[in-house]
């Protein structure tokens, strides 16, 4: 079965520009988690959506923002950029909430602010 | 902010020798887990271990755990070349509570020489 499927793979955004990151978790699977990886902060966890809800969010300013669609799918929007956005997010899509069982994630975004 | 600490940072060794890496954790937990991730790619779930287990294996992988230390650690047996990449241990955040928020250490980067 197809895995979690994150698009674009690569994005070059200028200082103040917006951008809109998509997630398409594994077919039946209703919960998605995003995460940023920085070099500096290694892995951060942004967001947690499940049945259309945020169940969770981290410690990032409201620039960071994120839906999930009836089908699932998840996107996140970061408003007026900062050079400190570019990161590799990642994406991770469960089944349900608080199995005991790993996710599985995409290959992720890489995000360059210049 | 992190929860756990990786060590070491990084691990340099030839094939067909053993990898052990080490992870720590600040609170309580469900599970622990650990991840995989190659050249900044996406994350790959390799084994997850149950608060009440010590010990568990997954092919080459052993990893135990020890919750009055609070910490973890991933044996690799045998090491290959394609094992070169970065590992990761991750803890859910709310002890307790159902989340899918994971909480990573700050990994460590093993290099397998032929």
């Amino acid at each position: 079965k197809a895995g979690v499927t994150q698009t674009p793979r690569y994005l070059i955004k200028t200082r103040g520009q917006q951008v809109t990151l998509s997630c398409s978790p594994i077919s039946g699977h209703r919960s998605v988690s995003w995460y940023q990886q920085t070099p500096g902060q290694g892995l951060q966890f942004l967001f947690e959506y499940f049945s259309e809800t945020q169940r969770n969010k981290g410690n990032f300013p409201g620039r960071f923002s994120g839906r999930q669609f009836s089908n699932s799918r998840s996107e996140m929007n970061v408003s007026t950029l900062e050079l400190g956005d570019s990161a590799l997010y990642l994406c991770a899509s469960s089944l349900y909430v608080g199995l005991d069982y790993g996710y599985t994630f995409g290959s992720g975004t890489r995000l360059t602010v210049v | 902010s992190q929860q756990g600490e990786e060590d070491p940072q990084a691990l340099s060794i030839q094939e067909g020798e053993n990898a052990t890496m080490n992870c720590s954790y600040k609170t309580s937990i469900n599970n622990l887990q650990w991840y995989r991730q190659n050249s900044g790619r996406g994350l790959v779930h390799l084994i997850l271990i149950r608060s009440n287990e010590r010990e568990k294996h997954s092919g080459r992988l052993r990893v135990t755990l020890d919750t009055s230390k609070k910490s973890s650690s991933l044996l690799i047996t045998a090491s290959r070349a394609a094992d070169t990449a970065s590992y990761f241990c991750a803890t859910d955040a709310e002890y307790g509570g159902a989340t899918n928020k994971l909480i990573f250490g700050t990994g460590t980067l093993l290099a397998v020489q032929p």
